[in-house]
């Protein structure tokens, strides 16, 4: 166990809509990363936040936004889904080094 | 242009013998960071080694070093004394200046008892 939470673990939806996923980072970790798997796109990067400010844009849509709150918690938005965005996506969280923890992971599935 | 380039999609070891992964990556910045992960069959992300790109010593963690030939921009992980348990996929992932992460497609490793 990572101690990083993600929720929810599974998430089932339908084109058009909007979901929300939630990261707890392990306790003490500043730092909020957000990653994509995929099968046509492989590891991606999303985007960082360290403690509640945005840090580092990767290859993130216009329409997927994240934001970190106060107590360090952050939230990944996605919104008009397609079906190309049925993925793993994972948070991760560091103390600001090299060494990130991986949460379980939340699969969107986009019907 | 692909940033990580993991050439071996699978690859079989016998148990206790050790393998080697290949990695290479591309880039012109004078500092990074690689990394290796494994992600087992139950899909989660485990951090496994790091190199700077100044570290002078090849990193080792346990079974796991790392060979970086930076003049090659080649960070080849080393598992020694495979084990069943180390069956998985393998990630090499580099980080840019700014915090930008690149991963490679992976490698499937399999260890035969």
């Amino acid at each position: 166990d990572s101690g990083v939470t993600q929720t929810p673990k599974h998430l089932i939806t339908a084109t058009g809509q909007r979901v929300t996923l939630r990261c707890s980072p392990r306790s003490g970790d500043l730092s909020v990363y957000w990653y994509q798997q995929s099968l046509d796109q492989g590891l991606q990067f999303l985007i960082q936040y360290y403690n509640g400010e945005e840090r580092a844009k990767g290859n993130i849509l216009e329409r997927f936004s994240a934001q970190q709150f106060p107590d360090l918690h952050s939230e990944l938005n996605l919104s008009s889904l397609e079906l190309g965005d049925s993925a793993l996506y994972f948070c991760a969280s560091s103390v600001e080094g090299n060494e990130q923890f991986f949460g379980p992971g939340t699969r969107l599935t986009v019907l | 242009a692909q940033k990580i380039t993991q050439t071996q999609p699978g690859m079989f070891v016998q148990e206790k013998e050790a393998v080697t992964l290949d990695c290479t990556y591309d880039t012109s910045d004078q500092s990074y960071g690689l990394f290796w992960y494994k992600q087992p069959s139950s899909g989660e992300m485990i951090f496994l080694i790091y190199q700077g790109s100044y570290d002078e010593q090849n990193a080792t963690e346990g079974r796991y070093s790392l060979n970086f030939q930076k003049a090659r921009k080649s960070a080849n992980l080393v598992i020694s004394a495979s084990q069943l348990g180390d069956s998985a996929m393998y990630f090499c992932a580099m980080r840019r200046p700014g915090n930008q992460f690149y991963f490679g497609t992976g490698t499937s490793l399999t260890v035969i008892p």
